[in-house]
């Protein structure tokens, strides 16, 4: 059974900082793996869509890597803004599935000028 | 990029009453609907997969008398609530399969706030 687990729950940081979000998966066999931006009371952003055959995704200054062999993906946002403060998710497809999404709990994300 | 409307964004309703949420692919074309369910300060919860012409596929645990859905059209999905409950008072939101550029990628709603009094 896939399970996704994200580290860490919660992150507060001020304005200019490098930061990393981790996800995890315990089944290695995905198609893709997804990373989502989620404002209070809102929907989801897609960010970055990471294909299994991919090692990394890019798209401004947020950079998504995924190792699939070792169950991980990292989501590096370069000089945080405050605007960033959000939730972010990470998913994968069910195991065996395709795009009927699992998600991890989400990073809590807060930057202060 | 692919637009996925969902409507209302927030309803509140009397409990014994129920309701239906809209979820629309604008400007494509979608086979297979999810829809999710997100209690406060959790993750998102997969409650059922709607394909269109065919009955729904629920997860485990989700009742299917209580939460109908119907996906007629390739652009449209519902979920109805039925008998409300404030139990049933949560974030709704659904997504639409969509292929671009040669990747399938799941687009998804702003989501529908349910409150039930």
């Amino acid at each position: 059974k896939q399970e996704v687990t994200q580290i860490p729950a919660a992150l507060s940081v001020p304005e200019g900082e490098n930061l990393v979000l981790n996800c995890s998966f315990t089944d290695s066999a995905i198609y893709n793996l997804q990373w989502f931006r989620q404002d209070p009371g809102k929907g989801l952003t897609s960010l970055l869509l990471i294909q299994s055959s991919q090692r990394e995704q890019t798209s401004g200054r947020l950079n998504a890597s995924l190792d699939k062999s070792s169950g991980r993906s990292t989501l590096y946002i370069a000089a945080s803004q405050p605007g960033d403060s959000a939730t972010y998710l990470c998913a994968v497809p069910f195991s065996g599935g395709y795009n009927k999404l699992i998600f991890g709990a989400g990073t809590r994300l807060a930057v202060h000028p | 990029g692919a637009v996925v409307s969902q409507h209302p964004s927030r309803v509140i309703c009397k409990s014994g009453t129920s309701v239906k949420i809209e979820c629309r692919s604008l400007d494509f074309q979608a086979t297979t609907m999810f829809w999710y369910r997100q209690f406060p300060k959790q993750s998102l919860m997969l409650m059922a997969t709607s394909n269109e012409g065919s009955k729904a596929t629920y997860e485990q645990g989700v009742e299917k008398d209580k939460f109908l859905i119907n996906h007629a059209s390739l652009t449209l999905s519902t979920l109805t609530v039925t008998s409300a409950h404030p139990e049933d008072s949560s974030f709704y939101i659904c997504s639409a399969l969509g292929h671009l550029l040669g990747d399938t990628e799941a687009f998804f709603g702003q989501g529908t706030r349910l409150t039930v009094v």
